[in-house]
């Protein structure tokens, strides 16, 4: 069974960083591309960032560019986001998910929340 | 970047209903698109892959079809367990991008 266990999520002041790790199992972590998705509170979903199997590329939505980091480590089954220069408008539930964009399996996420 | 645009935006249906949600996409995506149920506090999962291909598990009241711009799911039967928020996800360029939302209510 596919499992996909979030932490890292918290409160932290606008201007702050925060790291998100995603635990991955129950499947061969190195055939798949890894996403990150958010959402606000009340709000709809938002692609965020993606990374490739072996690490060698990553997108992202432009409103993270520069300020977020996707990364993986294969060897731990593990994806991460690292977020710095956080604003209120991050403040949401980010998911871990399998998958490029045919996203096919979703962790329960992590709740973020920027404010003072 | 390009935008999905999902109608309609809330709709109200009684059990047994059949129901039909859209998502237009503002250029052509071939059929890299999905089709998502939210309900609330829990995270989405995934009904409907390559526009028409139905996800392992899912009950087959659940339909989907459309390339190119035009995109259809559709609830054969609505079900009590089918209340939620259905959204559409296009995988064929950078940025994804998911429609906003149709939230299914119990008339």
């Amino acid at each position: 069974e596919v499992q996909l266990v979030e932490s890292g999520g918290g409160l932290v002041q606008p201007g702050g960083s925060l790291r998100l790790s995603c635990a991955a199992s129950g499947f061969i972590f190195t055939n798949y591309w890894m996403s990150w998705v958010r959402q606000a509170p009340g709000k709809g979903l938002e692609w965020v960032a993606n990374i490739k199997q072996d690490g060698s590329d990553q997108y992202y939505v432009d409103s993270v560019k520069g300020r977020f980091t996707i990364s993986r480590d294969n060897a731990k089954n593990s994806l991460y986001l690292q977020m710095n220069s956080l604003r209120a408008e991050d403040t949401s539930t980010y998911y871990c998910v399998r998958g490029g964009g045919a996203f096919d399996s979703w962790g329960q996420g992590t709740m973020v929340t920027v404010s003072s | 970047d390009i935008q999905m645009t999902q109608s309609p935006s809330s709709l109200s249906a009684s059990v047994g209903d059949r129901v039909t949600i859209t998502c237009r996409a503002s250029q052509g995506i071939r059929n890299d698109l999905g089709w998502y149920q939210q309900k609330p506090g829990k995270a989405p999962k995934r009904l409907i892959y390559a526009a028409s291909v139905l996800q392992s598990g899912v009950p087959s009241r659940f339909s989907g079809s459309g390339s190119g711009t035009e995109f259809t799911l559709t609830i054969s039967s609505l079900q009590p367990e089918d209340f939620a928020t259905y959204y559409c996800l296009q995988h064929n360029s950078y940025p994804r991008t998911f429609g906003q939302g149709t939230k299914v209510e119990i008339k």
